[in-house]
């Protein structure tokens, strides 16, 4: 079945450690998109890459890296300089053919810091 | 910048009243807009999206939308919850000049309690 995987599922970081979030895709989508959620806010977007080796910053870029090294995989890094990390975040990818399509979203990765 | 209002963070109706979760946006020219459902420590489904087609829109689990210009909203209804209906609403939006890919903007939310 086609669908998005985010992996893991619960991660834990010490203050001062980078670690870095798996979303795969294989549903042959050219776009790819990170959010982070909190509590009363919403979805914030924090990355998003619309073809290989191509991304851009979204709102809220600071604290955080991606790649986008093959079309399948979007990897999200939350470096030390994310002063508050601990919140929920969700991969999405979105065909790119047509005239408006939705985004599909993965299961995502709950990230708290110790 | 475009931008979503979800008036309303918490609504709770008895199970099979009507459900009326509301959303307004903010732009001149009317934009594509999507509802989400997100349930506890999952990712986001897709319930319906208004690409101008037509201003009812029919979506799963029963929800549909209507889209009224003068208004600038689209809130989302259900003429009977169930209890499987508890969950976080999310209404989104697209500028309608923008490649298909582009970002959206996503509303606060507004979670949905479903009593008996």
């Amino acid at each position: 079945d086609g669908g998005i995987t985010q992996s893991p599922k619960y991660l834990f970081r010490k203050e001062g450690q980078n670690v870095t979030l798996s979303c795969e895709q294989n549903l042959n989508h050219d776009a790819m998109y990170w959010y982070r959620q909190d509590p009363g806010q919403g979805l914030r977007l924090i990355y998003y890459s619309q073809i290989v080796n191509d991304f851009q910053k979204g709102d809220i870029a600071e604290g955080y890296s991606v790649s986008r090294e093959k079309k399948e995989s979007f990897p999200l890094t939350v470096t030390s300089a994310q002063k508050n990390p601990t919140a929920f975040y969700l991969c999405a990818s979105c065909y790119s053919g047509g005239t408006v399509n939705e985004q599909f979203f993965g299961p995502g990765t709950r990230l708290t810091v110790l | 910048a475009q931008s979503v209002t979800q008036l309303g963070s918490h609504v709770s109706v008895s199970e099979g009243a009507l459900v009326l979760l509301r959303c307004n946006y903010s732009s001149s020219v009317p934009p594509y807009l999507f509802w989400y459902v997100q349930y506890p420590n999952q990712g986001l489904q897709l319930l319906l999206k208004y690409t101008s087609a037509a201003t009812l829109v029919k979506g799963i689990n029963g929800f549909e939308a209507e889209f009224k210009k003068s208004e600038t909203s689209f809130h989302l209804t259900k003429p009977s919850a169930h209890m499987s209906d508890a969950a976080e609403y999310f209404c989104a939006v697209r500028p309608v000049n923008t490649g298909t890919a582009s970002k959206l903007t996503f509303g606060t939310g507004t979670r949905l309690q479903v009593t008996l």
